[in-house]
C-alpha cells in the first residue's frame, strides 16, 4: 500500500523552530519529487515548498522563503521540512504528498496522490 | 502566479440532485487541472486529473470538464459521502502549484 506518515508537529513559540519528517512507503521514494502542502484552520489549501527526486531542484512559496527548507534522504524513504523563524501565519496542518499520480503503470506528473494524514504546527505564545 | 478562484463559495443541494462547481484560472492553464475532494479531518484526495480523467476508484457519476481558463467539476447525481469541500489545482505554472479557496458542498 501507498502511504506517507507526517511527524513532528507541535506547538512553538513565535520565532521558534521545528522539523517535520514524512515517512514513505509502497512506492520507490527515491523515484518521485515530494512536496509540502499546508492548510491552516478552517481555510484552503496553500502549497509550501517542492523537492526533485535527487534534491537537485528545490522550490519554496514566496511565504516561506529564506525560514523553510525542504530536504529528503532516500536511503531512509523520508521527507523533512526544517522550519526556522515561526510566525502566527505558520499555524497549519502540514500535509506531504507525492507530485505524480500513477495508475495502471502511467504517472502523471503535477498532481498530488497520495497524501499523508497531515501533521498540525501551531505558532503561539 | 495564477490565481484559481471558485465558486460558489457554497453550494447547499439534496442527496440525488446535480452538482456543478466552477473553477476560473487567471490565465490559461491549458488542460492542466485537478480537482480534489476533501472530507473533514481528512487529506484531500484526487478526484479528476487533466481536467477531466477520474483518478482510480472515483465513481463515475464525477465528471471534470474545460479548458484554458474555464473548468467545472459535475457530480450527476449526489449520494451522502459527497458532501465535502472541493478544490481545484493548476500544474501550469509548475512548479509554482496554486490551488482554488475551495467549494463547500454542504446538504440542503
Amino acid at each position: 500500500e501507498v502511504q506517507l506518515v507526517e511527524s513532528g508537529g507541535g506547538l512553538v513559540k513565535p520565532g521558534g523552530s521545528l522539523r517535520l519528517s514524512c515517512a514513505a512507503s509502497g512506492f520507490t521514494f527515491s523515484s518521485y519529487s515530494m512536496n509540502w502542502v499546508r492548510q491552516a484552520p478552517g481555510k484552503g489549501l496553500e502549497w509550501v515548498s517542492s523537492i526533485s527526486s535527487s534534491s537537485s531542484y528545490i522550490y519554496y512559496a514566496d511565504s516561506v522563503k529564506g525560514r523553510f527548507t525542504i530536504s529528503r534522504d532516500n536511503a531512509k524513504n523520508s521527507l523533512y521540512l526544517q522550519m526556522n523563524s515561526l510566525r502566527a501565519e505558520d499555524t497549519a496542518v502540514y500535509y506531504c504528498a507525492r507530485e505524480t499520480y500513477c495508475s495502471g503503470g502511467s504517472c502523471y506528473l503535477g498532481w498530488f496522490d497520495p497524501w499523508g494524514q497531515g501533521t498540525l504546527v501551531t505558532v503561539s505564545s | 502566479e495564477i490565481v484559481l478562484t471558485q465558486s460558489p463559495a457554497t453550494l447547499s443541494l439534496s442527496p440525488g440532485e446535480r452538482a456543478t462547481l466552477s473553477c476560473r484560472a487567471s490565465q490559461s492553464v491549458s488542460s492542466y487541472l485537478a480537482w480534489y475532494q476533501q472530507k473533514p479531518g481528512q487529506a484531500p484526495r484526487l478526484l479528476i486529473y487533466d481536467a477531466s480523467n477520474r483518478a482510480t476508484g472515483i465513481p463515475a457519476r464525477f465528471s471534470g470538464s474545460g479548458s484554458g481558463t474555464d473548468f467545472t467539476l459535475t457530480i450527476s447525481s449526489l449520494e451522502p459521502e459527497d458532501f465535502a469541500v472541493y478544490y481545484c489545482q493548476q500544474r501550469s505554472n509548475w512548479p509554482l502549484y496554486t490551488f482554488g479557496q475551495g467549494t463547500k458542498l454542504e446538504i440542503k
